[in-house]
């Protein structure tokens, strides 16, 4: 199993450029989580989906938007790109059962916005 | 809401020596708690969990960590840390039904030779 991957692992991108950041998972889960790390300030939650057609706001939603299509994939996509969404980005899966529901997290992809 | 706090931003240790990170949580009922291991570079790693029985929990990579209901706390502990344990660590809580858990900012760990 390839785990969760992403791509791109780094880009930079222009004020007011769009962009998708692929995430995608070979494990079956049903969740899927994207944050954002910024230095000192653990990770946020931008968005998450409980499975294929359902997507939910997190913490940091503004200026991004998901969807999910099909169980393995989960793209963010950033509109009209601002420097304050120079962030490395984490794509996250987890499953659920009664053990506890573990997150397994991609390598992520390091943005910067000038 | 849960919540939680990772007093320590950098803890800085000789190798070999023992190590404690801590982790404070707030929710009201029985958690479900994590510690992650983020390398330079890499995404975050499961080391250990919690969410029901034995309060000692035994993780990867010779980690263990004990679950505190009194004091709500889930601190991570080696006896011996190895110059490749230098990394962040995140501890996390959810809440039982929810799938969404809450991250702490993370304690940052320096090895010295």
């Amino acid at each position: 199993n390839a785990g969760v991957t992403q791509t791109p692992k780094f880009r930079i991108l222009k004020i007011g450029q769009s962009m998708t950041l692929q995430c995608a998972q070979d494990m079956n889960h049903n969740y899927m989580y994207w944050y954002r790390q910024d230095p000192g300030m653990g990770l946020k939650l931008i968005y998450y989906s409980v499975g294929a057609g359902i997507t939910d706001k997190g913490e940091v939603p503004n200026g991004y938007n998901v969807s999910r299509s099909t169980t393995e994939d989960f793209p963010l996509r950033l509109e009209l790109a601002a420097p304050s969404q120079t962030s490395v980005y984490f794509c996250a899966s987890s499953y659920s059962d009664l053990g506890g529901y573990e997150q397994y997290f991609g390598p992520g992809t390091r943005l910067t916005v000038t | 809401a849960q919540s939680v706090t990772q007093p320590d931003i950098h803890i800085t240790v000789s190798e070999g020596a023992s190590l404690e990170l801590r982790c404070n949580y707030s929710y009201g009922a029985t958690p479900y708690l994590f510690w992650y291991v983020q390398s330079p570079g890499q995404g975050l790693q499961l080391l250990l969990k919690y969410f029901s029985g034995d309060t000692l929990v035994q993780g990867i990579k010779g980690f263990e960590a004990e679950f505190k209901r009194s004091q709500s706390s889930f601190n991570l502990r080696k006896p011996s840390v190895h110059w490749s344990d230098a990394a962040e660590y995140f501890c996390a809580v959810g809440a039982g039904g929810s799938y969404i858990p809450t991250f702490g900012r993370g304690t940052s760990l320096i090895v010295h030779p």
